[in-house]
C-alpha cells in the first residue's frame, strides 16, 4: 500500500529559528501533497496545497511567508515553519494524493513542533 | 458556514457494544464520503468509505451507513475492542472541485472514541 513518510516525528526549537519538515511518498509518485496543522483535541486545519514544480495554494489566513512549501519533485514535499514562535507549536500532518486516483489520500505519521 | 458536523464529540463504549458516529454535511456535492481514524500522536488513517450510490457498505466490523436525501453518513463499529479507542473523522469530498483533478477532505471536528475493556 501507499506509503507517506514525515521527518521528523517530534522536533524542539527555539524562538526566531527555521524549522523543516519533509513529507515523502515512498512507493508512488505525488503530484499532489496537503499539509494541516491540528491543535490538541481539535480537527485537521488545511493550511496548503502543494503541486510539484509550482507555487503552493495556501488556504485564508495562512501566512504564506512564515510557512514556506516546496514540492521540488514528486516524492518530496517540504514545509519550512521560519522564524518559529511558541505560537507555532502545533502538530503537522502531510497528506499525498496517489496518481489520479481522486480519492488516495495517505497520510503522513505527523510532526510535533514544540517551539521554546 | 460550517460544512461538516460531527457528532457525538466523545464517545465511551464497553467491550462488545457498538459504536456510532454521525455525520451531517451541508454541500451536497460531496461525493466521496470517508471516515479517517487517527491514534494519538499519528496521522489519521482511512477506515472506511463510500460513494453516494450506494446506501450502505461493511468492511469487517466496520459499516458505513448513507442517508443522501437527509445529508448524514454515520460509522458503525460492531463488537467496539479496546484497540478501537481512537478519534475518528468524517471527511467528505467534492472530486475535481475547482477544476482541478482532486478535491479537498473536509473534516468533522472528531470523535474521541473510548473502549473500555
Amino acid at each position: 500500500g501507499a506509503v507517506v513518510s514525515q521527518h521528523p516525528s517530534r522536533v524542539i526549537c527555539k524562538s526566531g529559528t527555521s524549522v523543516k519538515i519533509e513529507c515523502r511518498s515512498l512507493d508512488f509518485q505525488a503530484t499532489t501533497m496537503f499539509w494541516y496543522r491540528q491543535f490538541p483535541k481539535k480537527s485537521l486545519m488545511l493550511m496548503a496545497t502543494s503541486n510539484e514544480g509550482s507555487k503552493a495554494t495556501y488556504e485564508q489566513g495562512v501566512e504564506k511567508d512564515k510557512f514556506l512549501i516546496n514540492h521540488a519533485s514528486l516524492t518530496l514535499s517540504t514545509l519550512t515553519v521560519t522564524s518559529a514562535h511558541p505560537e507555532d507549536s502545533s502538530f503537522y500532518i502531510c497528506s499525498a494524493l496517489q496518481g489520479t486516483h481522486n480519492y488516495g489520500y495517505t497520510f503522513g505519521s505527523g510532526t510535533r513542533l514544540t517551539v521554546v | 458556514q460550517q460544512q461538516v458536523k460531527q457528532s457525538p464529540q466523545s464517545l465511551i463504549v464497553q467491550k462488545g457494544g457498538i459504536s456510532i458516529i454521525n455525520c451531517a454535511y451541508e454541500n451536497t456535492a460531496f461525493d466521496y464520503f470517508p471516515w479517517y481514524q487517527q491514534f494519538p500522536g499519528k496521522g489519521p488513517a482511512l477506515l472506511i468509505a463510500i460513494r453516494p450510490d450506494v446506501s450502505e457498505k461493511k468492511e469487517g466490523r466496520f459499516t458505513i451507513s448513507f442517508n443522501k436525501s437527509a445529508k448524514q453518513f454515520s460509522l458503525h463499529i460492531m463488537d467496539s475492542q479496546p484497540g478501537d479507542s481512537a478519534t475518528y473523522f468524517c471527511a467528505p469530498l467534492v472530486s475535481g472541485a475547482g477544476g482541478t483533478s482532486y478535491g479537498k477532505l473536509t473534516f468533522g471536528q472528531g470523535t474521541i472514541l473510548t473502549v473500555h475493556p
